[in-house]
């Protein structure tokens, strides 16, 4: 099973909105990461967790705060976001932060900031 | 940084037409992925190939790593095949940066 899901499908929220985006994957994958996508473009690596520590930040705002409780769950909490952060958000997986891996992605959350 | 180009950016096919896509890379790298992404944003693993050649039925790539590109053919196109393809390349180890990307679209 390469499954890696993402709960909400859709998300619209105010700029004053706190709400969070989930991850989960039951692969045994050890890292984990965000990606970002706006509209007609690639998407653009956010943050990637290993063993459940942070170890790459792509200098993302701190209105983006990520979150790894566990080696299958993987959070982005948002807080005070601006339009211009409407995208899809794509969370994917790996056996490991290594170069021999490789990342499966899944089906994405559309943000919509109001 | 990386630099990694596709090309063409847009390819209209009839239905059953072959094609070939490409992926020019500017540095070596560990990892190379080629990707399907459907239209409601759902990344496909096509293949992992950091070099050498992989065929999974109307689908090859080939990867020559010491020029630096990887080429995708896709055959007897359908079109169930049309969307976004993007390869993506892992550098450093777990960053990976797409191209970007092909937009395909297959005409019945």
């Amino acid at each position: 099973d390469t499954e890696v899901t993402q709960t909400p499908k859709h998300l619209v929220m105010g700029m004053t909105n706190k709400k969070s985006l989930k991850c989960e994957q039951h692969m045994g994958h050890r890292a984990m990461y965000w990606y970002k996508q706006k509209a007609k473009k690639p998407p653009e690596l956010m943050f990637v967790y290993s063993y459940e520590k942070l170890s790459i930040n792509e200098s993302v705002p701190s209105r983006f705060s990520p979150e790894c409780p566990n080696s299958s769950l993987l959070n982005l909490h948002l807080h005070a976001l601006q339009p211009e952060d409407s995208a899809l958000y794509l969370c994917a997986s790996s056996h490991d932060r290594g170069a021999t891996d490789t990342q499966y992605f899944g089906p994405g959350t559309r943000l919509t900031v109001l | 940084g990386i630099q990694v180009e596709q090309s063409p950016p847009d390819l209209i096919l009839q239905e059953g037409a072959n094609s070939t896509l490409r992926c020019n890379f500017s540095d070596s790298v560990n990892n190379l992925q080629w990707f399907h992404q459907n239209p409601w944003g759902q990344l496909i693993n096509l293949f992992y190939i950091p070099s050498g050649t992989k065929q999974n039925g109307r689908l090859s790539a080939t990867t020559v790593a010491t020029e630096r590109y990887s080429l995708l053919y896709i055959s007897s196109s359908q079109t169930t095949d049309s969307g976004v393809y993007f390869c993506a390349v892992e550098y450093p180890a777990g960053k990976l940066i797409f191209g970007q990307g092909t937009t395909l679209q297959v005409k019945p």
